[in-house]
């Protein structure tokens, strides 16, 4: 059973600061997904990672996918009160093209 | 082009009560998601349907749980005879088809309370 650990559980930073959370898996992710998810609402996808090494930006925030397949992470640059929430990470269950499995995710609170 | 949508946002049920949870998938998407989030805990498949059939049910509980997918209507997930271990948080997602592919579209989720 493959296992999703995010690090660390919990953030709490000041409004312009920048961040690092972690995303590892116990086996190699087949396709990893980082999801957003606000107070009161379902996840939202941010980004979806498949090739080892790979670097993608949106805005203010980059996602790595370690070498291996095994690890990722997640930058935020200059973090806002509108980056506050719960950062999943993901991946498509081994042998289904469906199944999430979900990390228990870093929660992030940025005070103004 | 409205979104997943789910009702109720907040549902009370005593022990022993019945929670019925609808889920309308996004506009031209015939595949729906069950997943449940349990406090201190991530999200959590439970089933997989798509019109009038279910696909996969490995995380759904043995007992008390079913869910459907009419061919008119919304999806239902009915959890009978609750207890407080079922409080939790139950989102849907839809996607227009199950080949991994597409992104799954999460809607804002039911929070049930069992007192």
């Amino acid at each position: 059973t493959q296992l999703l650990e995010q690090s660390p559980q919990f953030l709490s930073i000041q409004e312009g600061e920048n961040l690092t959370v972690y995303c590892n898996s116990s086996s190699v992710f087949s396709s990893l997904q980082w999801y957003r998810q606000e107070p009161g609402e379902g996840p939202v996808l941010l980004v979806t990672v498949v090739t080892g090494g790979e670097v993608k930006k949106l805005k203010r925030l980059t996602f790595q996918f370690g070498d291996a397949r095994k690890d990722s992470s997640l930058h935020i640059t200059a973090a806002q009160p509108g980056d506050t929430g719960l950062y999943l990470c993901a991946d498509r269950k081994g042998g289904s093209n469906y199944k999430l499995t979900f990390g228990k995710g870093t929660l992030l609170t940025v005070n103004p | 082009n409205a979104g997943v949508m789910q009702n109720p946002r907040h549902l009370v049920r005593r022990r022993g009560q019945e929670a019925r949870l609808r889920c309308s998938p996004m506009k031209g998407h015939s595949h729906v998601y069950w997943y449940r989030q349990l406090p201190e805990e991530g999200l959590k498949f439970m089933v997989y349907l798509q019109k009038e059939n279910i696909i996969d049910e490995s995380g759904m509980p043995k007992e008390r749980f079913s869910a459907e997918f009419p061919k008119e209507g919304p999806s239902i997930l009915r959890i009978q005879q609750v207890v407080r271990g079922d409080s939790a948080a139950y989102f849907c997602a839809s996607s227009p088809s199950g080949d991994g592919k597409n992104i799954q579209y999460f809607g804002a989720g039911t929070r049930l309370s069992v007192l």
